[in-house]
């Protein structure tokens, strides 16, 4: 347990599903993040979030939506994939003094 | 843009061994440094972080790093190591704004670590 809470832990669809990843802390911070972890890379961020309002798109594709509702919660919403979007996707949160990241949300791609 | 780079992309060391991982981060302004570690099946942990202050730092399960400012440089060591230290590590850098935390973290590639008993 992380506090940062990620769900589901492990997801697999199709390439024509939509499906969505959810993140949540009752930390009180104020910055979210999804970041994306493949084999062999590195830890690739892809949107920042601070205060809810977005301040960060790492020239993510367009298949991959995020949504922050509050300062609590963070999505992240798949559509029409490709099998070369399976990864380990983290979410983080952070405040004054650093990063807390959660378990990950394992996606394959079929 | 700063970037994170880590010299060794996988260690292999037998039990007692000491190591030193290598971290050098590219940013001119202040910066806040970190390492993490990721065992096998489990969540990113930090292991310690550096934000100001003694340049030596010390984090959980006996490992330490130290900042060289003149170098860009953030080694993480442990002077012996433990089978259950078998890992991946990766160092991470971050604007520091006031003395606080700000903005995303960049990581490193990643440093596998195998520890043999």
């Amino acid at each position: 347990e992380t506090g940062v809470t990620q769900t589901p832990r492990h997801l697999v669809m199709g390439m024509t599903n939509k499906k969505s990843l959810k993140c949540e802390q009752h930390l009180g911070h104020n910055a979210m993040y999804w970041y994306k972890q493949s084999a062999k890379k590195p830890l690739e961020l892809m949107f920042v979030y601070n205060f809810k309002e977005q301040t960060e798109n790492n020239s993510v594709p367009s298949r991959f939506s995020p949504e922050c509702p509050n300062s609590s919660h963070l999505f992240l919403h798949l559509h029409t994939l490709q099998p070369e979007d399976s990864a380990l996707y983290l979410c983080a949160s952070s405040h004054r003094t650093g990063f807390l990241f959660g378990e990950g949300s394992r996606l394959t791609v079929l | 843009a700063q970037s994170v780079s880590q010299h060794n992309h996988h260690v292999i060391l037998s039990e007692a061994a000491s190591l030193e991982l290598g971290c050098n981060y590219s940013y001119g302004g202040t910066v806040n440094l970190f390492w993490y570690v990721q065992y096998p099946g489990q969540h990113l942990q930090l292991l310690l972080k550096y934000f100001s202050g003694d340049p030596l730092v010390k984090g959980i399960k006996g490992f330490e790093a130290e900042f060289i400012k003149s170098k860009f440089s953030f080694n993480l060591r442990k002077p012996s190591v433990q089978w259950s230290d078998t890992a991946e590590y990766f160092c991470a850098v971050n604007k520091n704004a006031g003395g606080t935390s700000y903005g995303k973290l960049t990581f490193g590639q990643g440093t596998i670590l195998t520890v043999h008993p």
